[in-house]
């Protein structure tokens, strides 16, 4: 079954701190992996997508990985800020209609 | 226009109430996604459209769903007397081409938040 599984669900830290996200996915074929941030009442905003061949992509503070061996992805944010404070949801497209399959999110909290 | 536009923001019905909700999308754009988030839930697929086309509707919950895009553009979800699971938010999307399997940037809208009552 494709599915895309993220850790932790939740998360606090303090501001201008460093934080990793996990997203492990098995999704397949792969096609893509997307990271999206969605702000409380708000809609999904990509943040960065890499395809299979890519392993590292940047988008300012925001810094993903993907590791498509292990089909793990990872996102780092660097010196966080308060307005940080949001879902960061993993997508993996691919699967046999090519969908988008959504994990189901991690909450950050930063807190001054 | 500038972003995915969608109307209502914020819809209440009663049980059993048909409710449709539009989506405006990026001008252009092919492709058009409507998702159903449930409150603390990652966004689950409902149906996609290819210009007029609705190629994928495997996502749509039950038959008192329906969404259309009869010109390509604008879109419309309708569902057919509400029941209170149907309480989520409906998010619709918008990329330039491609589903899934491109690397195209999937636009969304803000979202119409309905509540079944």
């Amino acid at each position: 079954k494709n599915q895309v599984e993220q850790s932790p669900q939740s998360l606090i830290i303090l501001e201008g701190k460093n934080c990793t996200l996990q997203c492990n996915y098995t999704v397949s074929p792969f096609s893509n992996l997307r990271w999206y941030k969605q702000d409380t009442g708000r809609g999904p905003v990509s943040l960065t997508i890499m395809t299979f061949s890519e392993n590292t992509k940047s988008n300012g503070r925001y810094t993903a990985t993907l590791d498509a061996d292990t089909k793990q992805s990872s996102l780092h944010i660097t010196a966080s800020q308060l307005s940080d404070s949001a879902s960061y949801i993993c997508v993996v497209g691919g699967g046999s209609q090519g969908n988008l399959i959504f994990g189901k999110g991690t909450k950050l909290s930063v807190k001054p | 226009g500038a972003g995915v536009s969608q109307s209502p923001r914020y819809k209440v019905a009663k049980r059993g109430q048909d409710v449709a909700l539009r989506c405006d999308p990026i001008s252009g754009h092919v492709s058009l996604f409507w998702y159903q988030q449930a409150l603390g839930q990652g966004p689950e697929f409902l149906t996609y459209f290819q210009n007029e086309a609705q190629l994928d509707k495997s996502g749509l919950p039950s038959d008192r769903f329906f969404a259309e895009r009869p010109e390509g553009s604008v879109s419309t979800l309708k569902i057919q007397r509400t029941q209170q699971e149907d309480s989520a938010v409906y998010l619709c999307a918008s990329s330039l081409q491609g589903f899934g399997r491109s690397g195209n940037t999937i636009y969304f809208g803000e979202g119409s938040w309905l509540t079944v009552v």
